[in-house]
């Protein structure tokens, strides 16, 4: 089944603590991408990648950062979490014009 | 100046009704246009495209105007299932790489 696939799907840290919100899909898309969600904001782009080791900044890049060291793996890295970084992650793939997004990452930093 | 607008709504539209939401861009070299479908806090979904030329697929249609910059989704009527909220997509130029999402109008069909 195509999928793109986000993990984990829940998570509460502290400020400070470094963590990893890790991404694959099996679609061998080229394209794929990182978005936080909040209320009144709507989906943001944070970094997306055409292809292995080829990453841009996206809208809100500050405070992230993401490698791509391989197609099918996009990880999103939190350095050092704070606070305004609480949102729902979503990581995306794409083909042609249509993208495939993961289930979802809700996030809290306290 | 945002680069897509959407009215939040929420819309609360009876069961068979018909309801049109709009969405305006602000770049006018803009191509591509998608309206995506998101349930409750989960992944949003390609519900169409958006050709210059219009797109219909069973109820629902989508429909540019360029020269006023907005881009439209008609619902004709509508199902209790349908009650999610309706993301508006562009992606403008130069690289096509960035996709700048609306905030989402919200939908309610009530029986």
């Amino acid at each position: 089944e195509a999928q793109v696939t986000q993990n984990p799907r829940y998570l509460i840290t502290v400020t400070g603590k470094k963590l990893t919100v890790t991404c694959s899909q099996n679609m061998n898309h080229e394209y794929m991408s990182w978005y936080r969600q909040d209320p009144g904001l709507g989906l943001r782009q944070i970094y997306y990648s055409m292809n292995v080791e080829v990453t841009d900044k996206g809208d809100v890049p500050e405070g992230y950062k993401v490698s791509r060291k391989e197609k099918r793996n996009f990880p999103l890295i939190l350095e050092s979490p704070s606070p305004n970084q609480t949102s729902l992650y979503f990581c995306a793939s794409g083909g042609g014009e249509k993208l495939f997004f993961g289930s979802g990452t809700q996030l809290s930093v306290l | 100046r945002k680069e897509v607008e959407q009215d939040p709504g929420p819309f609360n539209v009876p069961e068979g009704a018909t309801v049109a939401f709009n969405c305006t861009y602000s770049n006018s070299a803009s191509q591509s246009f998608f309206w995506y479908r998101q349930d409750c806090r989960k992944e949003p979904k390609l519900l169409m495209s958006v050709y210059s030329s219009g797109n219909e697929d069973g109820r629902f249609t989508a429909q540019l105007n360029r020269a006023s910059q907005y881009i439209s989704l008609l619902i004709r009527d509508s199902k209790l299932s349908d009650s999610a909220t309706y993301l508006c997509v562009v992606n403008p130029p130069p690289t096509g790489n960035q996709f700048y999402f609306g905030t989402g109008t919200s939908l309610t069909v009530i029986p």
